[in-house]
């Protein structure tokens, strides 16, 4: 079974920009989360979709959205970069979102805003 | 509310002694517990769960962790360290209800040959 894929693996931008980062879930997983880690603040958690729909969200500014497709892949947007929003962001699906679920990572994309 | 607290943020040890990295967590629920490793420049892969079955969980590469509810203890441990087990190592609790997950800030294992 394939596993988590994110595209691209990496990305520079400058600051204002936007960017669009892709995660194809685990074939049969509906729930898709998103983190953003920086050796500054750890590991922390952005969004969850579950069948399209955000189920959860995480403290950060509306600059930070999702979208989940009916194939359960999903899509992070980030308008008007900042040089904070450096960072390595990672992808994670299971197939409920169950707290009981195994969340399965992607390798990540890594985002540097200059 | 929950949260995770990875007492260490560094452990050292020698290749072929034992492994203890600690975690400690509060949450209002009866909560999962995982934990999950990285290595350099790759994703999270998860090495066990406590999902309220057996206390005593054990995980992938010889690694087992004990939930302790009166300590709110959920300690890693290892017999015997291995080079290969080098990275990063996040505890994770995640309490009922809706699944917002709380990531300790992780403890960075070294092991010296």
């Amino acid at each position: 079974k394939a596993g988590v894929t994110q595209t691209p693996r990496y990305l520079i931008k400058t600051r204002g920009q936007q960017v669009t980062l892709s995660c194809s879930p685990i074939s049969g997983h509906r729930s898709v989360s998103w983190y953003q880690q920086t050796p500054g603040q750890g590991l922390q958690f952005l969004f969850e979709y579950f069948s399209e729909t955000q189920r959860n969200k995480g403290n950060f500014p509306g600059r930070f959205s999702g979208r989940q497709f009916s194939n359960s892949r999903s899509e992070m947007n980030v308008s008007t970069l900042e040089l904070g929003d450096s960072a390595l962001y990672l992808c994670a699906s299971s197939f409920d979102s169950d707290r009981t679920d195994t969340q399965y990572f992607g390798p990540g994309t890594r985002l540097t805003v200059l | 509310a929950q949260s995770v607290t990875q007492l260490d943020s560094h452990v050292s040890v020698s290749e072929g002694t034992p492994v203890l990295l600690r975690c400690n967590y509060s949450s209002s629920y009866s909560p999962s517990l995982f934990w999950y490793v990285q290595h350099p420049n790759k994703g999270l892969q998860l090495l066990l769960k406590y999902t309220s079955a057996a206390t005593l969980v054990k995980g992938i590469n010889g690694f087992e962790a004990e939930f302790k509810k009166s300590e709110t203890s959920f300690h890693l441990t290892k017999p015997s360290a291995h080079m290969s087990d080098a990275a990063e190592y996040f505890c994770v609790v995640s309490p009922g209800g809706s699944y917002i997950p709380t990531f300790g800030r992780g403890t960075s294992l070294i092991v010296h040959p």
